[in-house]
């Protein structure tokens, strides 16, 4: 297992031009999280999905943010026309659904793809 | 809405001594509490965790105690060395739910 992979680790564009994220889970965890991370703040939360369905979005994630996890397993996170507002560590997460009585996910974190928005 | 308040500032000691970084938080539930780190150029680790009142975590020689009464999920280590230079940030989420609520972090430098 070589835990939650993310790639680009880094991406460089123009504003106006739109972008893709992968990320690979850790193969038996069936939840997969993005957060967005700026400097000096902590992760927040975009949105997660329990196998192939997105099961929630945070209100961050506006109509140029698209996430996508069509067979369950690797996930896209795509945001079009980037502004540089956008400038951020995108962050994906992957846990396993905790079905004992505690109901405490414990996500694995990947390094990070960021983005830099000229 | 529930949050997570750590203290203010970034932390720098000398190896050996004593390390705090404050963390309270505010909740509707009964949340469980979790400390991440990220060392540099790396992603959060999971360092402990902590599910329910009085209850300890520990890793690592860190430790954290979920202090209920004082909503506080305060982590320690009495020794800290060179690679624990790292950025910690407090978590909290709740039972059934599906995100953490972060902190902003604390940047912690150990100086030799």
């Amino acid at each position: 297992d070589t835990g939650v992979s993310q790639d680009p680790r880094h991406k460089i564009t123009k504003r106006g031009q739109n972008v893709t994220f992968r990320c690979d889970p850790i193969s038996e965890h069936n939840r997969l999280y993005w957060y967005r991370q700026t400097l000096g703040q902590g992760p927040e939360f975009l949105t997660y999905f329990q196998n192939e369905a997105q099961l929630e979005k945070s209100r961050l994630l506006s109509d140029r943010f698209s996430a996508e996890r069509p067979k369950g397993s690797f996930s896209t996170l795509e945001i079009q026309r980037t502004e540089q507002g956008d400038s951020a560590m995108y962050l994906c997460a992957s846990s396993l659904a905790d079905r004992g009585l505690t109901g405490a996910n414990v996500l694995t974190f990947g390094a990070g793809s960021r983005l830099t928005v000229l | 809405g529930d949050s997570v308040t750590q203290m203010e500032g970034p932390v720098t000691l000398s190896e050996e001594a004593f390390l705090t970084i404050n963390c309270t938080y505010t909740a509707t539930g009964y949340p469980s509490l979790f400390w991440y780190v990220q060392y540099p150029g790396e992603g959060l680790q999971l360092l402990l965790k902590a599910t329910k009142a009085d209850d300890k975590g520990s890793n690592k020689g860190f430790e954290a105690t979920y202090r209920k009464e004082t909503t506080s999920f305060h982590l320690e280590k009495g020794s800290v060395q060179v690679s624990d230079s790292a950025v910690y940030f407090c978590a909290l989420i709740l039972y059934g739910n599906n995100r953490l609520a972060f902190g902003k972090g604390n940047q912690v430098v150990v100086i030799p």
